[in-house]
Protein backbone atom coordinates (compact mmCIF):
# COMPACT_ATOMS: atom_id res chain seq x y z
CA UNK A 1 0.00 0.00 0.00
CA UNK A 2 1.26 3.63 -0.51
CA UNK A 3 1.62 5.90 2.35
CA UNK A 4 2.57 9.54 2.25
CA UNK A 5 3.31 11.05 5.47
CA UNK A 6 3.37 14.96 6.19
CA UNK A 7 5.26 15.13 9.84
CA UNK A 8 5.00 18.97 9.73
CA UNK A 9 0.81 19.63 10.97
CA UNK A 10 1.60 23.48 10.77
CA UNK A 11 4.71 25.65 10.17
CA UNK A 12 4.63 29.76 11.16
CA UNK A 13 7.74 31.52 9.76
CA UNK A 14 8.06 35.13 9.30
CA UNK A 15 8.39 36.75 6.18
CA UNK A 16 11.14 36.65 3.85
CA UNK A 17 12.71 33.52 6.10
CA UNK A 18 13.44 30.69 3.90
CA UNK A 19 11.05 27.30 4.81
CA UNK A 20 11.05 23.89 3.88
CA UNK A 21 7.99 21.47 3.81
CA UNK A 22 8.71 17.60 4.32
CA UNK A 23 7.33 14.82 2.32
CA UNK A 24 8.06 11.32 2.85
CA UNK A 25 6.81 8.18 0.88
CA UNK A 26 6.17 4.56 1.20
CA UNK A 27 5.64 2.39 -2.17
CA UNK A 28 6.56 -0.79 -3.45
CA UNK A 29 6.63 0.02 -7.18
CA UNK A 30 9.61 1.40 -8.77
CA UNK A 31 7.37 3.76 -11.39
CA UNK A 32 4.97 6.39 -9.40
CA UNK A 33 4.73 10.01 -9.58
CA UNK A 34 4.91 12.36 -6.57
CA UNK A 35 3.26 16.34 -6.61
CA UNK A 36 2.61 18.99 -4.41
CA UNK A 37 -0.05 20.98 -4.21
CA UNK A 38 -1.03 24.30 -2.54
CA UNK A 39 -4.46 24.71 -1.26
CA UNK A 40 -4.84 28.77 -0.13
CA UNK A 41 -7.56 30.05 2.11
CA UNK A 42 -10.00 30.11 -1.14
CA UNK A 43 -10.03 26.59 -0.95
CA UNK A 44 -8.88 25.33 -4.26
CA UNK A 45 -5.85 22.84 -4.73
CA UNK A 46 -3.59 24.29 -7.21
CA UNK A 47 -0.75 21.77 -8.93
CA UNK A 48 2.33 23.09 -8.27
CA UNK A 49 4.42 20.25 -9.76
CA UNK A 50 4.96 16.54 -10.58
CA UNK A 51 7.74 14.54 -10.15
CA UNK A 52 8.98 10.81 -12.23
CA UNK A 53 10.86 8.23 -10.02
CA UNK A 54 13.30 8.24 -13.02
CA UNK A 55 13.86 11.61 -12.67
CA UNK A 56 15.89 13.10 -9.60
CA UNK A 57 17.28 15.84 -10.63
CA UNK A 58 16.09 18.97 -8.42
CA UNK A 59 13.72 21.29 -9.99
CA UNK A 60 13.14 25.18 -9.26
CA UNK A 61 10.58 27.68 -10.40
CA UNK A 62 11.23 30.63 -8.85
CA UNK A 63 11.00 31.32 -4.99
CA UNK A 64 9.80 27.40 -5.15
CA UNK A 65 12.24 24.70 -5.29
CA UNK A 66 11.94 20.58 -4.75
CA UNK A 67 14.61 17.76 -3.46
CA UNK A 68 13.87 14.53 -4.28
CA UNK A 69 15.67 12.18 -2.77
CA UNK A 70 15.13 8.32 -3.79
CA UNK A 71 17.26 6.83 -1.55
CA UNK A 72 15.22 8.28 1.92
CA UNK A 73 12.02 8.38 -0.17
CA UNK A 74 11.53 12.05 0.70
CA UNK A 75 10.27 14.76 -1.89
CA UNK A 76 10.73 18.25 0.22
CA UNK A 77 9.93 21.41 -0.69
CA UNK A 78 11.55 24.75 -0.09
CA UNK A 79 9.75 27.94 -0.83
CA UNK A 80 13.07 30.86 -0.14
CA UNK A 81 12.42 34.36 1.10
CA UNK A 82 8.57 33.31 2.39
CA UNK A 83 5.84 35.95 1.62
CA UNK A 84 2.42 36.43 2.93
CA UNK A 85 1.15 35.28 -0.02
CA UNK A 86 2.52 31.82 0.51
CA UNK A 87 0.46 31.24 3.57
CA UNK A 88 -1.77 27.89 3.03
CA UNK A 89 -2.24 24.25 3.41
CA UNK A 90 0.36 21.97 1.40
CA UNK A 91 -0.01 18.60 0.36
CA UNK A 92 2.30 15.80 -1.32
CA UNK A 93 1.09 13.49 -3.25
CA UNK A 94 1.92 10.05 -4.62
CA UNK A 95 0.31 8.09 -7.32
CA UNK A 96 1.46 4.91 -9.25
CA UNK A 97 1.21 5.10 -13.00
CA UNK A 98 -0.03 1.77 -13.73
CA UNK A 99 -2.80 1.10 -10.47
CA UNK A 100 -6.17 0.99 -12.78
CA UNK A 101 -8.03 0.74 -10.05
CA UNK A 102 -8.56 2.23 -6.65
CA UNK A 103 -7.22 5.58 -5.23
CA UNK A 104 -5.38 7.27 -7.82
CA UNK A 105 -3.36 9.77 -5.57
CA UNK A 106 -2.39 9.59 -2.47
CA UNK A 107 -2.19 12.58 -0.09
CA UNK A 108 -0.41 13.59 2.72
CA UNK A 109 -2.17 15.00 5.94
CA UNK A 110 -0.90 18.45 4.72
CA UNK A 111 1.39 21.11 5.98
CA UNK A 112 -0.38 24.24 7.08
CA UNK A 113 2.30 27.08 6.26
CA UNK A 114 1.70 30.65 7.97
CA UNK A 115 3.83 33.53 6.53
CA UNK A 116 3.48 36.29 8.61
CA UNK A 117 4.72 39.87 7.90
CA UNK B 1 -5.13 26.58 -19.03
CA UNK B 2 -7.11 23.32 -17.18
CA UNK B 3 -10.53 24.61 -16.07
CA UNK B 4 -12.82 22.87 -13.36
CA UNK B 5 -16.28 24.65 -12.05
CA UNK B 6 -18.39 23.64 -9.71
CA UNK B 7 -21.77 25.16 -9.18
CA UNK B 8 -21.82 26.63 -5.91
CA UNK B 9 -18.76 27.80 -3.72
CA UNK B 10 -20.98 27.67 -0.17
CA UNK B 11 -24.22 25.58 0.57
CA UNK B 12 -27.00 25.26 3.18
CA UNK B 13 -29.30 22.46 3.04
CA UNK B 14 -31.36 20.86 5.45
CA UNK B 15 -31.38 17.60 6.63
CA UNK B 16 -33.46 14.79 4.29
CA UNK B 17 -33.19 17.07 1.13
CA UNK B 18 -31.47 15.81 -1.97
CA UNK B 19 -28.55 17.45 -2.99
CA UNK B 20 -26.47 18.06 -6.04
CA UNK B 21 -23.12 19.32 -6.17
CA UNK B 22 -22.40 20.22 -10.00
CA UNK B 23 -18.78 19.79 -11.78
CA UNK B 24 -17.62 20.28 -15.14
CA UNK B 25 -14.16 20.61 -16.85
CA UNK B 26 -13.53 22.03 -20.26
CA UNK B 27 -10.07 20.16 -21.60
CA UNK B 28 -11.72 16.85 -22.27
CA UNK B 29 -10.32 14.98 -19.30
CA UNK B 30 -11.12 10.95 -19.39
CA UNK B 31 -11.29 10.99 -15.65
CA UNK B 32 -13.09 12.64 -13.12
CA UNK B 33 -12.88 12.41 -9.32
CA UNK B 34 -15.14 13.49 -5.98
CA UNK B 35 -13.56 14.02 -2.77
CA UNK B 36 -14.13 15.44 0.59
CA UNK B 37 -12.26 17.45 2.85
CA UNK B 38 -12.33 17.97 6.31
CA UNK B 39 -10.01 19.07 9.12
CA UNK B 40 -7.55 16.03 10.42
CA UNK B 41 -8.96 13.79 7.98
CA UNK B 42 -7.16 15.22 4.59
CA UNK B 43 -8.49 14.35 1.01
CA UNK B 44 -11.18 11.39 0.76
CA UNK B 45 -12.17 10.21 -2.47
CA UNK B 46 -15.58 9.58 -2.52
CA UNK B 47 -15.93 8.33 -6.27
CA UNK B 48 -14.28 9.13 -9.59
CA UNK B 49 -15.67 8.11 -13.16
CA UNK B 50 -13.28 6.75 -15.92
CA UNK B 51 -15.71 7.53 -18.83
CA UNK B 52 -18.99 8.70 -19.75
CA UNK B 53 -21.69 6.31 -17.88
CA UNK B 54 -18.99 4.21 -16.02
CA UNK B 55 -18.10 5.29 -12.03
CA UNK B 56 -16.23 3.37 -9.38
CA UNK B 57 -16.02 3.93 -5.20
CA UNK B 58 -13.91 5.86 -3.59
CA UNK B 59 -12.48 4.94 -0.06
CA UNK B 60 -16.20 6.80 1.65
CA UNK B 61 -18.94 6.05 -1.22
CA UNK B 62 -21.54 5.35 1.44
CA UNK B 63 -24.77 7.72 1.43
CA UNK B 64 -23.25 9.37 -2.31
CA UNK B 65 -23.98 8.63 -5.58
CA UNK B 66 -22.57 10.19 -8.98
CA UNK B 67 -23.91 10.66 -12.55
CA UNK B 68 -21.73 11.24 -15.76
CA UNK B 69 -24.33 11.42 -18.60
CA UNK B 70 -21.65 13.84 -20.18
CA UNK B 71 -18.00 13.38 -21.25
CA UNK B 72 -17.50 17.34 -19.10
CA UNK B 73 -19.72 16.95 -16.32
CA UNK B 74 -19.50 14.66 -12.88
CA UNK B 75 -22.36 15.21 -10.49
CA UNK B 76 -22.47 14.37 -6.96
CA UNK B 77 -25.50 13.22 -5.30
CA UNK B 78 -26.50 13.09 -1.38
CA UNK B 79 -29.81 11.55 -1.89
CA UNK B 80 -30.76 12.36 1.22
CA UNK B 81 -28.61 15.07 3.18
CA UNK B 82 -27.50 14.12 6.88
CA UNK B 83 -25.41 16.17 9.28
CA UNK B 84 -22.16 14.80 9.06
CA UNK B 85 -22.16 15.16 5.09
CA UNK B 86 -21.31 18.66 6.09
CA UNK B 87 -18.26 19.17 4.24
CA UNK B 88 -16.06 20.83 2.08
CA UNK B 89 -16.67 18.90 -1.34
CA UNK B 90 -13.64 19.02 -4.22
CA UNK B 91 -14.02 17.82 -7.89
CA UNK B 92 -11.10 17.16 -10.01
CA UNK B 93 -10.07 15.79 -13.46
CA UNK B 94 -7.09 14.37 -15.03
CA UNK B 95 -6.11 13.04 -18.32
CA UNK B 96 -5.05 9.87 -17.29
CA UNK B 97 -5.87 8.30 -13.74
CA UNK B 98 -2.65 8.22 -11.87
CA UNK B 99 -1.37 11.61 -13.65
CA UNK B 100 -1.47 15.15 -12.38
CA UNK B 101 -5.51 16.10 -10.91
CA UNK B 102 -6.80 19.84 -11.56
CA UNK B 103 -9.33 20.82 -9.03
CA UNK B 104 -11.68 23.00 -8.79
CA UNK B 105 -12.81 25.73 -6.31
CA UNK B 106 -14.36 23.60 -3.85
CA UNK B 107 -17.85 23.52 -2.50
CA UNK B 108 -18.61 24.35 1.07
CA UNK B 109 -21.74 22.33 1.69
CA UNK B 110 -23.31 22.69 5.13
CA UNK B 111 -26.36 20.52 6.08
CA UNK B 112 -28.50 21.76 8.86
Amino acid sequence: AQKVTQAQTEISVVEKEDVTLDCVYETRDTTYYLFWYKQPPSGELVFLIRRNSFDEQNEISGRYSWNFQKSTSSFNFTITASQVVDSAVYFCALSDPHNNAGNMLTFGGGTRLMVKP
Amino acid sequence: DVKVTQSSRYLVKRTGEKVFLECVQDMDHENMFWYRQDPGLGLRLIYFSYDVKMKEKGDIPEGYSVSREKKERFSLILESASTNQTSMYLCASSILRADTQYFGPGTRLTVL
